[in-house]
């Protein structure tokens, strides 16, 4: 069974600039998740989607990060302007609706 | 969502058995408890969830008390390849669930 694929697993941008990061959920997951986990910490949820609508955005800085999930299945997480603390590894995950989520390796982003 | 409470950090020699415990005092009563184990570099992986008593699979066990206030998961005989970080999530949600990651409980297996 193919897994959460995520691009790209790396990147690097000056502070100011955009960024986009592209996550492809397993066949059949309604349930999709992105993550921000800065170095040290656990991953802190940023949107969760249930097919294409969000049931959970409350933590997502939204004047600078968006989130979308085009026909419930493909969905881009972007950032702009960047700052240097969006320095972080950014997580997709996805789940048939349970507790049981499977993550993709993440990117890793680096802002300078 | 219930808050969960564990350990910052535990060491361990190859070979013995590691328990991890969790507080979750303020568990509800339809709230599960998940663990997840992640490697450094890599996404978080799902071990094991369980709603009271004992579950077991081949990776770990996980003891929950009556009073379902903690929960213990279990690691037998581990290996240098189970140092790690491991998660405590205890929570449900209505319909989508939400999966919200506390700070973990940093492993070291010491040969």
């Amino acid at each position: 069974e193919a897994g959460v694929a995520q691009s790209p697993r790396y990147k690097i941008i000056e502070k100011r600039q955009s960024v986009a990061f592209w996550c492809n959920p397993i066949s059949g997951h309604a349930t999709l998740y992105w993550y921000q986990q800065i170095l040290g910490q656990g991953p802190k949820l940023l949107i969760q989607f249930q097919n294409n609508g969000v049931v959970d955005d409350s933590q997502l800085p939204k004047d600078r990060f968006s989130a979308e999930r085009l026909k419930g299945v493909d969905s881009t997480l972007k950032i702009q302007p960047a700052k240097l603390e969006d320095s972080a590894v950014y997580l997709c995950a996805s789940s048939l609706g349970g507790r049981k989520a499977f993550f993709g390796q993440g990117t890793r982003l680096t802002v300078v | 969502l219930a808050k969960t409470t564990q350990p910052i950090s535990m060491d361990s020699y190859e070979g013995q058995e590691v328990n991890i415990t969790c507080s979750h005092n303020n568990i509800a009563t339809n709230d599960y408890i998940t663990w997840y184990q992640q490697f450094p570099s890599q996404g978080p992986r799902f071990i094991i969830q369980g709603y009271k008593t004992k579950v077991t699979n081949e990776v770990a066990s996980l003891f929950i008390p009556a009073d379902r206030k903690s929960s213990t998961l279990s690691l037998p005989r581990v290996s240098l390849s189970d140092t790690a970080v491991y998660y405590c999530l205890a929570g449900s949600g209505a319909g989508s669930y939400q999966l919200t990651f506390g700070k973990g409980t940093k492993l070291s297996v010491i040969p």
